[in-house]
Order: C-alpha cells, then sequence, then structure tokens
C-alpha cells in the first residue's frame, strides 16, 4: 500500500526557514515525479515545486524560485523541501504528492496527510 | 486569483447529476490533455478523481466522468449521493512553468 508522511511543519518567524520531509512507502519511490503542493488556510491548491525520478530536473512557481529547493534521496525513499526566506503568504498547509505514472504532468494519485507550515511573529 | 476558473458551488439533489466546469486558457487546458479533477472533504486530503481528462484511478466509479472542449474542462457526477458532497478542484499541466496549476475549487452540495 502506497503511504506518503510528510513531517517538518511548525512556526517560524518571517525571513526564517523550515525544511519539509516525505517519506514514502509501498512502491518504487524511484520511478515516480515527486510534489509538494500546498494549500493556505480556506484557500485553493497550488503546485510549488516537482522533481525528476533521478532528481535532474526541478521546476517551481514563481512565488518561491529562488528561495525554495526541491531535493530526493531515491535510496532514503524521501523528497524534501528546503524553504528559505520564509513569508507570511507561505502559510499553508503542504503536501506530498506522487505523479501518477510515466507522467510528470500532474494527476497526483497518491497524497500524504499534509504538514502545516505558520510564518508569524 | 487562480489559473484556471471554476464555479465556486454547485448543487444537485441525490440520484441526478451535476457538471462543475474549469476554463483555463489555449495555454494549459486547451493545449494539453493534462486535466486532473479533485475530490477533497473538510480537513482531509485532496484524492484523485480523474486524470488525462477521462481517465479513472483505480477505485474510482464510473459515476465520475470528465471531458473537455477547448479551453474548458468538466467533470459530470452521475447519481449523486451524500458522500459525493465535497470540495472539487481541477488542474492542468501548464507549459509555461512545467507544473500544474489549479482552479479556485467548487463546493458541490447534495441537497
Amino acid at each position: 500500500e502506497v503511504h506518503l508522511v510528510e513531517s517538518g511543519g511548525g512556526l517560524v518567524q518571517p525571513g526564517g526557514s523550515l525544511r519539509l520531509s516525505c517519506a514514502a512507502s509501498g512502491f518504487t519511490f524511484s520511478d515516480f515525479w515527486m510534489n509538494w503542493v500546498r494549500q493556505a488556510p480556506g484557500k485553493g491548491l497550488e503546485c510549488v515545486a516537482k522533481i525528476k525520478q533521478d532528481g535532474s530536473q526541478k521546476d517551481y512557481v514563481d512565488s518561491v524560485r529562488g528561495r525554495f529547493t526541491i531535493s530526493r534521496d531515491n535510496a532514503k525513499n524521501s523528497v524534501y523541501l528546503q524553504m528559505n526566506s520564509l513569508r507570511a503568504e507561505d502559510t499553508a498547509v503542504y503536501y506530498c504528492a506522487r505523479d501518477v505514472p510515466l507522467s510528470g504532468r500532474g494527476g497526483f494519485d497518491f497524497w500524504g496527510p499534509g504538514t502545516m507550515v505558520t510564518v508569524s511573529s | 486569483q487562480s489559473a484556471l476558473t471554476q464555479p465556486p458551488s454547485a448543487s444537485g439533489s441525490p440520484g441526478q447529476s451535476v457538471t462543475i466546469s474549469c476554463t483555463g486558457t489555449s495555454s494549459d487546458v486547451g493545449a494539453y490533455n493534462y486535466v486532473s479533477w479533485y475530490q477533497q472533504h473538510p480537513g482531509k486530503a485532496p484524492k484523485l478523481m480523474i486524470y488525462e481528462v477521462n481517465k479513472h484511478p483505480s477505485g474510482i466509479p464510473d459515476r465520475f466522468s470528465g471531458s473537455k472542449s477547448g479551453n474548458t474542462a468538466s467533470l459530470t457526477v452521475s447519481g449523486l449521493q451524500a458522500e459525493d458532497e465535497a470540495d472539487y478542484y481541477c488542474s492542468s499541466f501548464a507549459g509555461s512553468n512545467n507544473l500544474a496549476v489549479f482552479g479556485g475549487g467548487t463546493k458541490l452540495t447534495v441537497l
């Protein structure tokens, strides 16, 4: 059974940093594109970053490019999101999501339960 | 402001059908057959209901169907059931940033 579990969220001051982790199990992790999707309180969904199976391609939404870095460790079946220079508008639940097989173009078939990131002084 | 446009609400009685629209542009919905639909119940993670316009993930009933015409995609829920009451989000691959973009969501109420 596929499982994704995020960790690393919490309360951080504006300008601070956090590193989110997502541990995957139940599938061949190295075969899939992985994504981070966030949802601000009471708002819609936003895909902020994605990474190719071997880590050779990474894409970011404009609002986080240069501040966030996505990475993965296929030996540990994990994907990460390093978030620097955090702003109040980054406050959201952050979900780890797996792309459908052979895609990389959306269609997130498994999601973790999410981890809350709150940016506030 | 979301990249894709959805109506904020939709409703129907049990057993009826309801269709939710999702309007994008020629750079996303109109350009690619990579439209997905997600169901989200309060406090839960989204659940994939349709991908690549009209494909069903394992375990998703045929009552949920997707289509696309030009820059507009649609999700139809047939034989409405109480448990279908949820928020529904569409998304599409967008070549501009190589990511999926989402609609603002539609709250489906089963009367």
